[in-house]
This record gives structure tokens, sequence and C-alpha cells, in this order.
């Protein structure tokens, strides 16, 4: 069975950072790209960052970049997300997500919370 | 950036009606279209990509079609297990994988 576990989440003050971590199992995870997606409270989904299988593409939203780093190891099934410099609209659940294209698979969640 | 919009915002069904929710790129973006549940408290869930191609245990009540810009999701006969947010997402012209701004399907 496939699972996304994320972790991490918390709360921060503004312009602080945070790194979020994603474990992952039941399935070849050196294999599988993978994405985060956040989800600011009461409101839709929006993409923030994508990393393929061996690392060597890596994209980001517009709204995180310069900001925000993706990575992952391939040795220990997991997956992370350097949240730096954050804002007051960074808060939201970021999900961890597998992509097949597109995502098929998603974690359940951990809640990024930016105040003073 | 693709644009994907949604219609109707929330769509007032009873159990064992049809639903039709609709979802329309601002640019062609083939089949490359997925559709997702999402219920409160948890992570959405993949129904529908390719447009039309049921994920691995999505009820045969769920079905997708269109292509290029216009794209429809179909719930032939709703469970109360159905009333969730549906959001479409194109996934052809990436990054990013733009999303829907949801449709909610409520109990009519």
């Amino acid at each position: 069975e496939v699972q996304l576990v994320e972790s991490g989440g918390g709360l921060v003050q503004p312009g602080g950072s945070l790194r979020l971590s994603c474990a992952a199992s039941g399935f070849t995870f050196s294999s599988y790209s993978m994405n985060w997606v956040r989800q600011a409270p009461g409101k839709g989904l929006e993409w923030v960052s994508y990393i393929s299988s061996r690392s060597s593409t890596i994209y980001y939203a517009d709204s995180v970049k310069g900001r925000f780093i993706i990575s992952r190891d391939n040795a220990k099934n997991s997956l992370y997300l350097q949240m730096n410099s954050l804002r007051a609209e960074d808060t939201a659940v970021y999900y961890c997500a597998r992509d097949r294209p597109p995502t098929d698979y998603w974690g359940q969640g951990t809640l990024v919370t930016v105040s003073s | 950036e693709i644009v994907m919009t949604q219609s109707p915002v929330t769509l007032s069904v009873s159990p064992g009606e049809r639903a039709t929710l609709s979802c329309r790129a601002s640019q062609s973006v083939s089949s490359n279209l997925a559709w997702y549940q999402q219920k409160p408290g948890q992570a959405p869930r993949l129904l529908i990509y390719g447009a039309s191609t049921r994920a691995t245990g999505i009820p045969a009540r769920f079905s997708g079609s269109g292509s290029g810009t216009e794209f429809t999701l179909t719930i032939s006969s709703l469970q109360s297990e159905d009333f969730a947010v549906y959001y479409c997402q194109q996934y052809n012209n990436w990054p990013p994988g733009t999303f829907g701004q949801g449709t909610k399907v409520e109990i009519k």
C-alpha cells in the first residue's frame, strides 16, 4: 500500500524557516517524481514544487521561487521542503504527492502557520 | 500560465441523481486533465486521469470526458459518500500543474 506521511509543520513567525519531510513507503520511491502541493485554509489547491526521480529536474511555483528548496533522499525514501523567508500567505496545509503524472497518491498533509 | 475554470461553484443534487461538473482550460491541454475528490479534513483523491481513465479503485459511476479545452466529470447516481469538493487539474503545460477553483457537490 502506498503511504506518504508528512511532518515538520507548525507555527513560525514571519521571516522564519521550516523544513517539511515526507516519508514514503509501499512503492519504489526512487522511480517516481514527487510534488509538494499546498492548500490555504478554506481555499483551493496550489502546486508548489516538483522534483524528478533523480533530482535532475526541479521546478517551483513563482510564489515560492527563491525562498523554498525541494530535495529528496532516495536512500531514505524521503522528500523534503526547506521553506525560508516565510510569509503569512504561506499558511496552508502542505501535501506531498507522488507524480504519475498526474499526482496519484497524496499524504494527509502537515499544517504550516505563519503568524506573529 | 493556463487558467482552469470550473462550473458551477456549488452543485446541489439529491442522492441517486446525476451530477455533471464542468472544467474549462484557457488553452488546449489535450487530454492531460485529471479530476480529484476532496472531503473535509482529507487529502485529495485522484478519480480520473487522461480526461477519461478512472484511477485504481474508483467506482464506475464516475466518468470523465472531453479534450482540448472543455471537460466534464459525471457522477451517474450520487451516493452519500460522493458529497465533496471536486477539482480539475491540467498537466499538459507543466509547470505549473494548475488546478481549477473547485466545485462543491452538496446535498439538495
